[in-house]
C-alpha cells in the first residue's frame, strides 16, 4: 500500500483560480511533510515543509497539517500559468528517508 | 553554490548494454538519493546513500542496478544489461540528512531501444 496517497491525479483550474491539492498519510510516525513542484524537463524543487498543525502561508502557497487525520493540503491561490507543474507530497519520519506520493498534474488554463 | 549536478541529460543505449550515470550532491551534503521517475510508478527509489554507506537499496532494482558513491561529491548508478523497460527518467538528489530539504539535480533521460 502507498503509505503516502494523493489527490486528485489531475487538476485544471482557469488562471487567477484557487488550486487545492491533497495528501494522506497511511503512517502515523510521519511527522515532517513537504510538497515538491516538478516543471516539465527539470529535477523536483522543495515548495514549502510544514511540521506543526494548522495553516502554513509562503505568498500565494498555503499549507494546512492535520496530523490527527495524517491530512496534508496545498492551495495555490491566484494561480498562474507558471504554476503548471507536477506537485509531489513526500514524508518522513525522524531522520529517515523522505516518502513520496505519486503526484497531481496541475494545469492552469489561461 | 552548485546544485546537484547530473550527466548525461539524455542517453540512448541498445537493449544489453551497460550504461552509467552520474551525480555530483550538493558540496557538503551527506545524503545522497537515486529515484527513476516514469508515469506510471511515479518516484522510485533505487538508493541511499548517508555519508557515503549505502542504506538502502531498492530490492526490486537489486539485480541489475548497481549505485555506488565513490567519495563524497560524486555517486554513480551502473545498469547493467540495460531493457526497454529500463526507459525512464532517473534523479540524483541530495540533502545534509535529518528533517532537511532534498535537492534534485535536473535528472537523466535514458531511452532503451
Amino acid at each position: 500500500q502507498q503509505k503516502v496517497q494523493q489527490s486528485p491525479e489531475s487538476l485544471s483550474v482557469p488562471e487567477g483560480g484557487m488550486a487545492s491539492l491533497n495528501c494522506t498519510s497511511s503512517d502515523r510516525n510521519f511527522q515532517y511533510f513537504w510538497w515538491y513542484r516538478q516543471h516539465s524537463g527539470e529535477g523536483p524543487k522543495a515548495l514549502m515543509s510544514i511540521f506543526s498543525d494548522g495553516d502554513k502561508k509562503e505568498g500565494r502557497f498555503t499549507a494546512h497539517l492535520n496530523k490527527a487525520s495524517l491530512h496534508v493540503s496545498l492551495h495555490i491561490r491566484d494561480s498562474q500559468p507558471s504554476d503548471s507543474a507536477l506537485y509531489f507530497c513526500a514524508a518522513r519520519e525522524g531522520a529517515d528517508r523522505l516518502t513520496f506520493g505519486k503526484g497531481t498534474q496541475l494545469i492552469i488554463q489561461p | 553554490d552548485a546544485g546537484v549536478t547530473q550527466t548525461p541529460r539524455h542517453e540512448v543505449a541498445e537493449k544489453g548494454q551497460t550504461i552509467i550515470l552520474k551525480c555530483e550532491p550538493v558540496s557538503g551534503h551527506n545524503d545522497l538519493f537515486w529515484y527513476r521517475q516514469t508515469k506510471i510508478q511515479g518516484l522510485e527509489l533505487l538508493s541511499y546513500f548517508r555519508s557515503k554507506s549505502l542504506m538502502e537499496d531498492g530490492g526490486a532494482f537489486k539485480d541489475r542496478f548497481k549505485a555506488e558513491m565513490l567519495n563524497s561529491s560524486f555517486s554513480t548508478l551502473k545498469i547493467q544489461p540495460t531493457e526497454p523497460k529500463d526507459s525512464a527518467v532517473y534523479l540524483c538528489a541530495s540533502s545534509q540528512g535529518g528533517a532537511e530539504t532534498l535537492y534534485f539535480g535536473s535528472g537523466t533521460r535514458l531511452t532503451v531501444l
